[in-house]
């Protein structure tokens, strides 16, 4: 599993709440991804980090801001959640010395 | 044109079957293909991945085939087992300053029956 971690694993909220997902990591990979996951759309990519405070936009980023304040945390934060954002958000890492990405476990929001 | 299309959408073969997943891209810059394996309530796993450089690289019982004038590649399943059945992804990746930037297909959702 790459030693990544997700937090929450399923979390339930109301629209317009924020809602924050955190990314752990163990090995210190300097590259992390954020990705949800919707029937029929596969994998689209959110933010990236590639260092600390060094964060990006992906294809699907309007609604979504993230942190990186330590080399090991990786926080998604959904700042008024709408019902749209219902979907299961992955973490990933990038391997140090290929091309690869790891994926942590998900979580599943559900957005009332 | 960053799209990877990927087909079929579901898949169902006996145990034993070679099932054989497809996919294509458009973009030339492309340089890394990986599959992922993916069960219910788990995060994709990386199962095997090709260079343009190469026509096929084997696995185990996983194999791809790619083609690189006609920009497509596919996943072949020997001797498939109850096990396998997962969704399966098929992704490109590029080098982008650094950081990997990867477009995913849709998914092909596989059933082994026993």
């Amino acid at each position: 599993d790459a030693g990544i971690t997700q937090s929450p694993r399923h979390k339930v909220t109301e629209t317009g709440t924020p809602v924050t997902l955190r990314c752990h990591q163990t090995e210190n990979h300097r590259y992390m991804y954020w990705y949800r996951q919707d029937p029929g759309h596969g994998l689209r990519l959110i933010h990236y980090s590639y260092g600390v405070k060094d964060t990006d936009k992906g294809e699907v980023s309007d609604g979504y801001s993230v942190s990186r304040s330590k080399t090991e945390d990786f926080l998604l934060t959904l700042e008024s959640a709408t019902s749209s954002q219902t979907s299961v958000y992955f973490c990933a890492i990038q391997g140090t010395t290929t091309y690869e990405q790891y994926f942590g476990p998900g979580t599943r929001l559900t957005v009332t | 044109q960053q799209q990877v299309k990927q087909s079929p959408q579901s898949l169902i073969v006996q145990k034993g079957g070679i099932p054989i997943i497809n996919c294509a891209y458009e973009n030339t810059a492309f340089d890394y293909f990986p599959w992922y394996q993916q069960f219910p309530g788990k995060g994709p796993a990386l199962l095997i991945a090709i260079r343009p450089d190469v026509s096929e690289k084997k696995e185990g019982r996983f194999t791809i085939s790619f083609n690189k004038s006609a920009k497509q590649f596919s996943l072949h399943i020997m001797d498939s087992q109850p096990g396998d059945s997962a969704t399966y992804f098929c992704a490109a990746s590029r080098d982008s300053g650094g950081y990997q930037k990867v477009t995913f297909g849709t998914g092909t959702k596989l059933q082994v029956i026993p």
